[in-house]
């Protein structure tokens, strides 16, 4: 079946720092998304990727889809405490029918020391 | 626009008791998702509910089961619950209609087997 691998799993940085996590799919993807976790909250929708090379920023956040859809990343600039939390990738395969799920990444929790 | 609601938001179960838990979707959104994340873990998937019907379950032992009603809320049971079975149990909606995979979280049930 189709795997999402996401690395690092833990990153800490010291504020100010950058960040940096990468998602990699074993099949092409039609769209990746991502999400966010805060500590004690669920995970909530970022952004969605769609197009070969697609580059997307949200402020500080960076957003990357490869070349071959099947890789993705996420940078922060100069990270803050609000950026505390966990981020997940998720990807939609490329397939046909009606109806596709998202196939998660494990995930990278974020610590951001003051 | 309401979100994914849950409840209960908390339960507590003694080992080998069954558990219900209860989710109701955005509204028009005919998909729903329920995931198992154990602290400080990834998103497991579970169960894909779409138009009343299982979709897709995942790696989970068939005690771990669930439905999904005609106004698309859906119920997730875990009987004989076991220790491990201790996590937050989220649930996501979505709009398969529109082939959007976007998923919306709600805040989850935290359930502790003693």
């Amino acid at each position: 079946g189709q795997q999402v691998m996401q690395i690092p799993q833990y990153q800490h940085v010291q504020e100010g720092e950058d960040f940096t996590t990468y998602c990699n799919s074993s099949t092409t993807l039609s769209n990746i998304q991502w999400y966010k976790q805060r500590p004690g909250g669920h995970p909530v929708f970022l952004i969605q990727l769609v197009k070969s090379g697609e580059v997307k920023k949200q402020k500080r956040l960076t957003f990357q889809f490869g070349e071959a859809k099947k890789n993705s990343s996420l940078h922060i600039t100069a990270t803050q405490t609000t950026d505390v939390g966990t981020y997940f990738c998720a990807g939609a395969l490329l397939s046909s029918g009606s109806a596709r799920q998202l196939t998660f990444g494990s995930g990278t929790q974020l610590t951001v020391l003051p | 626009e309401a979100g994914v609601t849950q409840s209960p938001t908390h339960l507590i179960k003694t080992r080998g008791q069954q558990a219900t838990l209860r989710c109701s979707p955005i509204s028009g959104h005919t998909s729903v998702y329920w995931y198992q994340q154990a602290l400080g873990l990834g998103l497991q998937f579970l169960l894909w509910y779409d138009e009343g019907e299982e979709r897709n379950r995942g790696n989970f032992p068939p005690r771990f089961s669930g439905r999904q009603f005609p106004n698309y809320s859906s119920e997730l049971n875990v009987n004989a619950l076991e220790l491990e079975d201790s996590a937050l149990y989220l649930c996501a909606s979505s709009e398969i209609d529109r082939r959007q995979e976007t998923q919306y979280f709600g805040p989850g049930t935290r359930l502790l087997v003693l």
